[in-house]
């Protein structure tokens, strides 16, 4: 049982270009999340699921992407990276579809954009 | 929109005092709450939670975390930090019917116990 996992574990781009941030988890977790963590700002949520097919916008969406066409699966694609993206990112699960369960976090991807 | 407020950014103590961290949330309606800790190069993992009952809940580690409803505030607590305390600790909160189905997260408060 591998729990969380995200790929990669650090990542340099350069203003412009997109990449994809790979989060998948083995629970079978109807809920999955992505967060950023900047300094002194806490986790911030970006995008959730409720299951395969939804998703849905959280505090701070704008340059995310998003799609969930498995339950193992939550794929976060930045289309053209900006400095501004930079941080670490986390991804996360839990039960039941709901953000009210523990939620069960990935290693996190560190972003730098030049 | 909810908020949740961290207002110790960095807390430095000695071995065996005591701990109180406190976290403040914006939202007047049902909450449920949560504290959760990242030690240096682990992942992010549940300490405690509150969703109703007993406002002072125990969570793993000897901590624990009072609810005060009127105070809007869930601090955490533990009466003799160890170093392997050294940590950063986040408070969050579900606003079930405000936010729907999301998790708000305070600031963070990094946490240093000196041996």
């Amino acid at each position: 049982n591998a729990g969380v996992t995200q790929t990669p574990k650090f990542q340099v781009l350069k203003t412009g270009q997109s990449m994809t941030l790979q989060c998948a988890q083995d629970m079978n977790h109807e809920y999955m999340s992505w967060y950023r963590q900047d300094p002194g700002m806490g986790l911030r949520l970006i995008h959730y699921s409720v299951g395969a097919g939804i998703t849905d916008q959280g505090e701070v969406p704008n340059g995310y992407n998003v799609s969930r066409s498995t339950t193992e699966d939550f794929p976060l694609r930045l289309l053209s990276a900006a400095p501004s993206q930079t941080s670490v990112y986390f991804c996360a699960s839990s039960y039941h579809g709901l953000a009210t369960y523990e939620q069960y976090f990935g290693p996190g991807t560190r972003l730098t954009v030049t | 929109a909810q908020s949740v407020s961290q207002h110790n950014h960095h807390v430095i103590l000695s071995e065996a005092a005591s701990l109180e961290l406190g976290c403040n949330y914006s939202y007047g309606g049902t909450v449920n709450l949560f504290w959760y800790v990242q030690y240096p190069g682990q992942h992010l993992q549940l300490l405690l939670k509150y969703f109703s009952g007993d406002p002072l809940v125990k969570g793993i580690k000897g901590f624990e975390a009072e609810f005060i409803k009127s105070k809007f505030s869930f601090n955490l607590r533990k009466p003799s930090v160890q170093w392997s305390d050294t940590a950063e600790y986040f408070c969050a909160v579900n606003a079930i019917k405000a936010a729907g189905n999301k998790l708000t997260f305070g600031g963070g408060t990094r946490v240093l116990v000196k041996p």
